[in-house]
């Protein structure tokens, strides 16, 4: 099946540092893949969708300028938490959507927990 | 603006109990429907998808799901759920847009 692998799993900075989270499809190819954001016992907030290729679509109330996504290959997406603070500790989601398959399914990534200290 | 909800916050059944979870969505034209199981530390995973056909689907390990256009609902059922079915819920819609739209899950709690 589908794979999506993300790392590091987790990570902790230190205020005022940049993170970069990578999103990888491991077994299929993916033109769009999507960043999500979670936090503790509540629902995936989406952030931005990536295209391959071209310019990130972020959603309203997300700072284009602190998250910033490439997707430089239809196998990798990478998201960098720019001068991070405590409050941008939370969990972060990937998915991909299958360039082949004409589903809509997007297959997640594992996560990656970011605390900033 | 597209949007899900999922009325039941918390649930907590017994072993073999059935279980129905909640989910509208507010969107007029075509849509697709998933839901989305994540267990106690582990990534989220399809449990079942509707995009045309029989209203009635039909998932991994027990679930189905109706879809009631007229409701704009897409309610999770299984007749009899297991201790190893404890995780959290997700209902998700696709609309107009390339991205999922998730509800705000619902955490199930099953005691054996």
């Amino acid at each position: 099946g589908a794979v999506v692998s993300q790392h590091p799993s987790w990570v902790i900075c230190k205020s005022g540092t940049s993170v970069k989270i990578e999103c990888r499809s491991l077994d299929f190819q993916a033109t769009t893949m999507f960043w999500y954001r979670q936090f503790p016992k509540q629902s995936l907030m989406l952030m931005a969708t990536s295209n391959e290729g071209s310019k990130a679509t972020y959603e309203q109330g997300v700072e284009k300028d602190k998250f910033l996504i490439n997707h430089a290959s239809l196998t990798l997406s990478t998201l960098t938490v720019t001068s991070a603070h405590p409050e941008d500790s939370s969990f972060y989601i990937c998915s991909a959507r299958d360039l082949v398959a004409s589903s809509y399914e997007q297959y997640f990534g594992p996560g990656t927990r970011l605390t900033v200290t | 603006a597209q949007s899900v909800s999922q009325h039941n916050h918390h649930v907590i059944l017994s072993e073999a109990a059935s279980l129905e979870l909640g989910c509208n969505y507010s969107y007029g034209g075509t849509v697709n429907l998933f839901w989305y199981v994540q267990y106690p530390g582990q990534h989220l995973q399809l449990l079942l998808k509707y995009f045309s056909g029989d209203p009635l689907v039909k998932g991994i390990k027990g679930f189905e799901a109706e879809f009631i256009k007229s409701k704009f609902s897409f309610n999770l059922r299984k007749p009899s759920v297991q201790w190893s079915d404890t995780a959290e819920y997700f209902c998700a819609v696709k609309g107009a847009g390339t991205a999922l739209i998730f509800g705000k899950g619902t955490t199930l709690s099953v005691s054996s």
